[in-house]
């Protein structure tokens, strides 16, 4: 079964940080390029960052520029997210997905994990 | 970056038929992709590229696109579709390699 697993999260104090996993299972990982998306309470989705396969290209939204880091270990068939300088504004449900290419013009996100909770508080 | 706009909230007799639009730039580049989530659920990937659905969607739901638009159709509506969805897609606007969303669509289902 194909499947992603993410943990980590928990309660954190403004300016901390914090390290996210996500496991994959079923599938290839290293030939996937795969992100993480985050959800505000009560808010949308935000896709916050992807990797490539080789771990070479790496992008970020701009509000996290500078404050999280994406990485991934093909042989540990693991994702991360290293967050640091938390604000409050960052509390979500932190969600990895893997990324599909259909070709050209049609990309999309075909499994996503159950996500895990991050909460910036003191 | 790019926008993909959303109507905040839609509502359907149950049975009947129901869209759910997807607006912005990105979308004359890349076809969107689209999500359902139920309440404190993940996002389940309900239609993709031109009219693609994952292996278990109900065919009631089909996907349509047309300029800076990408459209969202359910046929017959159910009590289950219930949920709020989101269209995204990769962002046309700088590097191609990151990605946005909509804003989320709640429907409800009369």
């Amino acid at each position: 079964e194909v499947q992603l697993v993410e943990s980590g999260g928990g309660l954190v104090q403004p300016g901390g940080s914090l390290r996210l996993s996500c496991a994959a299972s079923g599938f290839t990982f290293s030939s996937y390029w795969m992100s993480w998306v985050r959800q505000a309470p009560g808010k949308g989705l935000e896709w916050v960052a992807n990797i490539k396969q080789d771990g070479s290209e790496k992008y970020y939204v701009d509000s996290v520029k500078g404050r999280f880091t994406i990485s991934r270990d093909n042989a540990k068939n693991s994702l991360y997210l290293q967050m640091n300088s938390l604000r409050a504004e960052d509390t979500a449900v932190y969600y990895c997905a893997r990324e599909m290419d259909c070709g050209g013009d049609c990309y999309y996100m075909d499994v996503w994990g159950k996500g895990t909770t991050v909460t910036v508080s003191s | 970056s790019s926008e993909l706009t959303q109507d905040p909230a839609v509502s359907v007799a149950l049975g009947q038929t129901v869209r759910i639009t997807c607006q912005g730039d990105s979308l004359r580049s890349y076809y969107a992709s689209w999500y359902q989530q139920k309440p404190g659920q993940a996002p389940v990937l309900v239609i993709y590229g031109k009219n693609n659905r994952p292996s278990g969607i109900p065919d009631r739901f089909s996907g349509s696109s047309s300029g800076n638009t990408a459209s969202l159709t359910i046929t017959g509506a159910q009590a289950e579709d219930e949920a709020d969805y989101y269209c995204n897609s990769r962002d046309s606007s700088g590097n191609h390699l990151n990605w946005v969303f909509g804003g989320g669509t709640k429907l409800t289902v009369l």
